[in-house]
């Protein structure tokens, strides 16, 4: 079935750029996303990438699509003590029953100062 | 744009309980609905999810049910709540694919 990786910790210094690594083996997939979830809260839709495209940037987010690894990434750039949070990658196939979205494990990201 | 409210936000409860807990939704009509559970540390879990009234699809076998008794409206209940039932609840909906979900605020739940 479908499957998506992160690792689970990333600490980066306040100022550094933060990339947050995904793999998938959903080779259908269509829409992968980011999405982030403060202590307490839902989760936040950051952004997200059609299959087609290789990279989107947003602002200070740019995520990278790798389709032949079936890799992705998120990079934060001047990272503030704001995007201490965890980040969850997904990702959705035309294929997938009522567009159901599979998610990964989540990467909590921690800020030093 | 869609607008999910859950209630409550934290709810503790005594082993053998029953539970209810409701997620409705604005702005939106005819959405799939989601519930997942995150344990603590770990990743999301679907639970259930739900493409109109009354029509629901559960994903793991589990102590718990979710009704659709209206459009907007998705209920996660349990007759007797296990220690293992703890977590946070989140209610989910999209409105088509390629949009992600949006989810709602959750509910922790502590069995006692």
């Amino acid at each position: 079935g479908e499957d998506v990786e992160q690792s689970l910790f990333l600490s980066v210094r306040e100022g550094d750029s933060s990339v947050i690594n995904c793999t998938y083996t959903d080779s259908s997939s269509t829409y992968l996303y980011w999405y982030k979830q403060e202590p307490g809260a839902g989760l936040q839709l950051l952004t997200y990438i059609f299959s087609n495209m290789d990279m989107k940037q947003d602002q200070r987010l740019t995520v990278l699509l790798n389709k032949k690894d079936k890799h992705l990434s998120l990079r934060i750039a001047d990272t503030q003590t704001g995007d201490s949070a965890i980040y969850f990658c997904a990702e959705t196939s035309p294929y997938s029953s009522a567009s159901k979205i599979i998610f990964g494990s989540g990467t909590r990201l921690s800020i030093r100062p | 744009s869609q607008t999910i409210h859950q209630w409550p936000a934290t709810l503790v409860q005594p082993v053998g309980s029953p539970l209810s807990l409701e997620c409705t939704v604005e702005g939106t009509s005819n959405p799939n609905l989601y519930w997942y559970r995150q344990a603590a540390g770990r990743g999301l879990q679907l639970l259930f999810y739900s493409v109109g009234i009354g029509q629901i699809s559960s994903e793991v076998p589990q102590n718990l049910s979710a009704s659709r008794p209206q459009d907007r409206q998705f209920i996660l209940s349990s007759k007797k709540l296990l220690l293992s039932d703890s977590g946070f609840y989140l209610c989910a909906s999209i409105q088509g694919q390629g949009r992600g979900y949006t989810f709602g605020s959750g509910t922790r739940l502590t069995v006692v």
